[in-house]
C-alpha cells in the first residue's frame, strides 16, 4: 500500500514557467515532509522540507505548500530552469521514526 | 569530504546467484539506510542501522535479503538466490544520527540486473 501518493508521474514545463508537483498522505501521524531531487545516475538529495506547523516554506525558487486538513502537500518551482530537469520525490515520516515513505516520483523536464 | 559511495555501480547476475552490494557511508555517520528503487515504484525502504544494530528488519522483501554493518561503518546488502524481480537500483544513505530530522545523504546506487 502506497503511503504517499504523488502526481503527476511526468511533467513538461517551459523555461520560466511554474512546476507544480502534488502529494497526498493518509497517516495523520506523519509530521515531517521532505522533498528530494534526483539527477540521472545520482542518488536523491534533500531539496526542502516542511513540518505541519506551517502552511508554507520557501527556499529560493522552491516552495512547499502544506494543507494539513486535506493531508496534501505540494512543491512549486518558480521560474523553472532547464537545470531543474530531474526526478522529484516527496516523502513523509514521523519525527520519532527512522523510516521515510516516498512517493513514486515525478520526472520534470524543463524545455529551454 | 567524500560522500556515500557504493559498489559495484552496476551488477549483472544470473537468476539463482547470490550478490553482495557494498555501502561506504560518510565518515562519522552513525545511521545507515538501504532503499530499493524500482522503475515507477519510488523508493522502497529496506532496512536501517543505528551503529551496527538493525532494530527493524521487517522492510526486507524476503528472507533471501540480509544486511549487516561492521565497525559502525561499511554495510553490505546480500541477496541470495536472486530472482528477476530483484532487478532494481539499490540505494544506500547515511545520516549523522538516526531520526527523521537528520538529513540522509544518498550514494549513487548499485544497479542490479538479474537475467
Amino acid at each position: 500500500q502506497q503511503q504517499v501518493k504523488q502526481s503527476p508521474q511526468s511533467l513538461i514545463v517551459q523555461k520560466g514557467g511554474i512546476s507544480i508537483i502534488n502529494c497526498a498522505y493518509e497517516n495523520t501521524a506523519f509530521d515531517y515532509f521532505p522533498w528530494y531531487q534526483q539527477f540521472p545516475g545520482k542518488g536523491p538529495a534533500l531539496l526542502i522540507a516542511i513540518r505541519p506547523d506551517v502552511s508554507e516554506k520557501k527556499e529560493g525558487r522552491f516552495t512547499i505548500s502544506f494543507n494539513k486538513s486535506a493531508k496534501q502537500f505540494s512543491l512549486h518551482i518558480m521560474d523553472s530552469q532547464p537545470g531543474d530537469s530531474a526526478t522529484y520525490f516527496c516523502a513523509a515520516s514521523t519525527l520519532t521514526g527512522n523510516q521515510f515513505y516516498f512517493g513514486t516520483g515525478t520526472s520534470l523536464t524543463v524545455i529551454p | 569530504g567524500a560522500g556515500v559511495s557504493q559498489s559495484p555501480s552496476n551488477k549483472v547476475t544470473e537468476k539463482g546467484k547470490d550478490v553482495e552490494l557494498r555501502c561506504d557511508p560518510i565518515s562519522g555517520h552513525t545511521a545507515l539506510y538501504w532503499y530499493r528503487q524500482s522503475l515507477g515504484q519510488g523508493l522502497e525502504f529496506l532496512i536501517y542501522f543505528q551503529g551496527n544494530s538493525a532494530p527493524d528488519k521487517s522492510g526486507l522483501p524476503s528472507d533471501r535479503f540480509s544486511a549487516e554493518r561492521t565497525g559502525g561503518s561499511v554495510s553490505t546488502l546480500t541477496i541470495q538466490r536472486t530472482q528477476q524481480e530483484d532487478s532494481a537500483v539499490y540505494l544506500c544513505a547515511s545520516s549523522l544520527y538516526w531520526g527523521s530530522l537528520n538529513e540522509q545523504f544518498f550514494g549513487p546506487g548499485t544497479r542490479l540486473t538479474v537475467l
